[in-house]
């Protein structure tokens, strides 16, 4: 069974950090693994999706790196700012047809 | 991508009630989904809903509970039946777009059961 989980589950840093988010899953063979954000009492934003084949993807401040090796998946944020601050989850699906599995998040406050 | 409103954005309900969820999609897609968000949780799947057909239940989750509606590829709603206190959560629309199997969430329903 996969089993997805974030470390830390916490996270607290002054304006303009380099910050390192950190997911870990059981079963490393994975189809995809996607980063979202969530705002309190918010849905959930996409922030990047990592395909199998890929080993990283970048948007903006964002990058994802994905090591299926290890079952680990990274997300970095560069020169962080306190409109971070909100609740990050990773979430993995197995295969195309199957559930997406996600992890419990890991809230980030960015400390202006 | 696509873009996913959620009707009513949130309520607060009395115990022994139903509320219906209404979720509306920006294009066609074939799959749509429901979560459930507990306070201070991640999310938990409740169902797949299928166009044309029953949807698919997770475990612990049984449709007389949470029966979902999905007449057409842009539109589905839950009911939260007979609600109690421990029902209290976000519920969460979201849709997957053909391709990258990329998912897309609305913005949820926050309900509180009193």
């Amino acid at each position: 069974k996969q089993e997805v989980t974030q470390i830390p589950a916490a996270l607290s840093v002054p304006e303009g950090e380099n910050l390192v988010l950190n997911c870990s899953f059981t079963d490393s063979a994975i189809y995809n693994l996607q980063w979202f954000r969530q705002d309190p009492g918010k849905g959930l934003t996409s922030l990047l999706l990592i395909q199998s084949s890929q080993r990283e993807q970048t948007s903006g401040r964002l990058n994802a790196s994905l090591d299926k090796s290890s079952g680990r998946s990274t997300l970095y944020i560069a020169a962080s700012q306190p409109g971070d601050s909100a609740t990050y989850l990773c979430a993995v699906r197995l295969t195309s047809y199957d559930k997406v599995i996600f992890g419990p998040g890991t809230s980030l406050s960015v400390i202006p | 991508s696509a873009v996913i409103s959620q009707k009513p954005s949130r309520d607060i309900c009395q115990r022994g009630t139903s509320l219906t969820i209404q979720c509306q999609v920006d294009s066609q897609v074939t799959m749509m989904f429901w979560y459930r968000q507990q306070p201070g949780q991640s999310l938990t799947l409740i169902a797949t809903a299928n166009q044309g057909s029953e949807a698919t239940y997770e475990s612990g989750f049984v449709i007389d509970k949470f029966p979902i509606s999905r007449p057409n590829l842009t539109f589905s709603t839950l009911t939260v039946s007979n609600m109690s206190p421990e029902d209290s959560s976000i519920y969460l629309c979201s849709v997957e777009v053909a391709g990258d199997y990329e998912q897309y969430f609305g913005p949820g329903t926050r309900l509180t059961v009193t």
